[in-house]
C-alpha cells in the first residue's frame, strides 16, 4: 500500500533553514508528481509546492517562492523540501502528498515545523 | 492565490443532508473541472473524498457527492452519520498552474 513518511521537522530560529524529507513506498515513486501542503496550528490547509515525476517542472505558492525549494531523488524514493529564511508564519504541520492527476489522493502523517526563538 | 471561500461551519442531524459550498473565480473553480474535496478529522491527515468535481475514489461512501456551477463547487453529504463530523476542504487547480485550498468548513453532526 502507498506509504509516505515525512521527517526533518523541529524547532528552528527565525531566519533559519530546515530540510524536510518524505520517504515513499508502495508505488513507483518515479511515475508520480508530488506535493507539499502545510497547515498552521488551528488553521486550514495551504498548498505549498509541486514537482513533476521527473523533477523537470516545479511550482510554488507565492508565500514561499524564492525561499523554499522542492526536489526529489527518484533513486532513493524520497521527496525533499528545503526551507530558508523561515519566519513564524511558516510554523505548521508539513504534509507530503502524492499526485493523482489534479488531486492529492495519498498523504503522509506530517512533520511539524516550529519557528521560534 | 486567494483562498477559495467556504462557510466556516455547517451542521445537520443524523440522516439529514448537508451541502458545503466552495466559491472561487474563473481562474480556478470556474475555469477547470479539477475541484477536489478533502475530509480531515482532528489530528489526522486529510483524506480525498471527491476529485474532478464529482468523482469518488474507491472506498469512499456514495453518500458523498460533488457538483459545480460557474465559480462555485459544492459537496453534498446525504444520510449524515456521526462519523462524518470533521473539517472539509475544497481545492482547485488554477490558471497559474498551482493549486489553492478553501479555508475549510467544520461539519457538526447534531
Amino acid at each position: 500500500q502507498v506509504q509516505l513518511v515525512e521527517s526533518g521537522g523541529g524547532v528552528v530560529q527565525p531566519g533559519g533553514s530546515l530540510r524536510l524529507s518524505c520517504a515513499a513506498s508502495g508505488f513507483t515513486f518515479s511515475s508520480y508528481g508530488m506535493h507539499w501542503v502545510r497547515q498552521a496550528p488551528g488553521k486550514g490547509l495551504e498548498w505549498v509546492t509541486f514537482t513533476r515525476s521527473d523533477g523537470s517542472y516545479k511550482c510554488y505558492a507565492d508565500s514561499v517562492k524564492g525561499r523554499f525549494t522542492i526536489s526529489r531523488d527518484n533513486s532513493k524514493n524520497t521527496l525533499y523540501l528545503q526551507m530558508h529564511s523561515l519566519s513564524a508564519e511558516d510554523t505548521a504541520m508539513y504534509y507530503c502528498a502524492r499526485s493523482g492527476d489534479y488531486a492529492q489522493p495519498y498523504w503522509g502523517q506530517g512533520t511539524l515545523v516550529t519557528v521560534s526563538s | 492565490q486567494a483562498a477559495l471561500t467556504q462557510p466556516a461551519s455547517v451542521s445537520g442531524s443524523p440522516g439529514q443532508s448537508i451541502t458545503i459550498s466552495c466559491t472561487g473565480t474563473s481562474s480556478d473553480v470556474g475555469g477547470y473541472n479539477y475541484v477536489s474535496w478533502y475530509q480531515q478529522h482532528p489530528g489526522k491527515a486529510p483524506k480525498l473524498m471527491i476529485y474532478d468535481v464529482n468523482n469518488r475514489p474507491s472506498g469512499v461512501s456514495n453518500r458523498f457527492s460533488g457538483s459545480k456551477s460557474g465559480n462555485t463547487a459544492s459537496l453534498t453529504i446525504s444520510g449524515l452519520q456521526a462519523e462524518d463530523e470533521a473539517d472539509y476542504y475544497c481545492s482547485s487547480y488554477t490558471s497559474s498552474s498551482t493549486w489553492v485550498f478553501g479555508g475549510g468548513t467544520k461539519l457538526t453532526v447534531l
